[in-house]
């Protein structure tokens, strides 16, 4: 199993530009999430995913969109990339059963730098 | 959002010493994880606590959940170079998303 994987893994855009970051996972997994890890501010849920069709928003998901059309994929598209949303991205997933102690499991992640 | 507060937020210590690392948050929690993370890399699951009360050894490593569920803390015994990395801390209530402290960023130097 490769587990989560990600691409790219390095990425800079102009302010404006738009973007794709993907990630799959080969776990069967039904939940998959994206968080952005800044210097000082921990981890922070973007948007999330409990299977294909299905998402909802975190706790920071302006400019930023989702889609999950399989289990395995699940892309997040930059629109008009802004210098704010310079950061590292991460993507997991997880099953949705086992309760509580659920492990989820953390991409490689994507360096973005927006200039 | 439950806030989860991490601290001390940056440890340097030698090779040998013994540390503690703290989670705190205000919110009851039905679980509670901790993540290493080296440079370069995505967050690795350390343990899940979800008693409270409860506490769990991972070789130096010893994990405690607070009684009421809102706390807990990593302490490692003689740290060794191999442990330097960030230390997060993650808390789950009802539904599927983590709540992520900003973590514990350790170094240990031979």
């Amino acid at each position: 199993n490769a587990g989560v994987t990600q691409t790219p893994k390095f990425q800079v855009l102009k302010t404006g530009q738009s973007m794709t970051l993907q990630c799959a996972q080969d776990m069967n997994h039904e939940y998959m999430s994206w968080y952005r890890q800044d210097p000082g501010m921990g981890l922070r849920l973007i948007h999330y995913s409990v299977g294909a069709g299905i998402t909802d928003q975190g706790e920071v998901p302006n400019g930023y969109n989702v889609s999950r059309s399989t289990t395995e994929d699940f892309p997040l598209r930059l629109l008009s990339a802004a210098p704010s949303q310079t950061s590292v991205y991460f993507c997991a997933s997880s099953t949705v059963s086992g309760g509580s102690s659920k492990t989820q499991y953390f991409g490689p992640g994507t360096r973005l730098l927006v200039l | 959002t439950q806030l989860l507060e991490q601290s001390p937020q940056f440890l340097s210590i030698q090779e040998g010493e013994n540390l503690t690392v703290y989670c705190n948050s205000s919110s009851v929690f039905s679980s509670l994880q901790w993540y290493r993370q080296e440079p370069g890399e995505g967050p690795v699951l350390l343990v899940t606590v979800v008693t409270g009360g409860e506490v769990k050894k991972l070789k130096r490593l010893t994990f405690q959940f607070g009684d009421a569920r809102k706390d807990s803390s990593l302490h490692i015994t003689a740290a060794q170079p191999g442990d330097t990395g960030l230390y997060l801390c993650a808390g789950r209530n009802s539904g599927y998303a983590l709540n992520f402290g900003k973590g514990t960023s350790l170094l240990v130097t031979p």
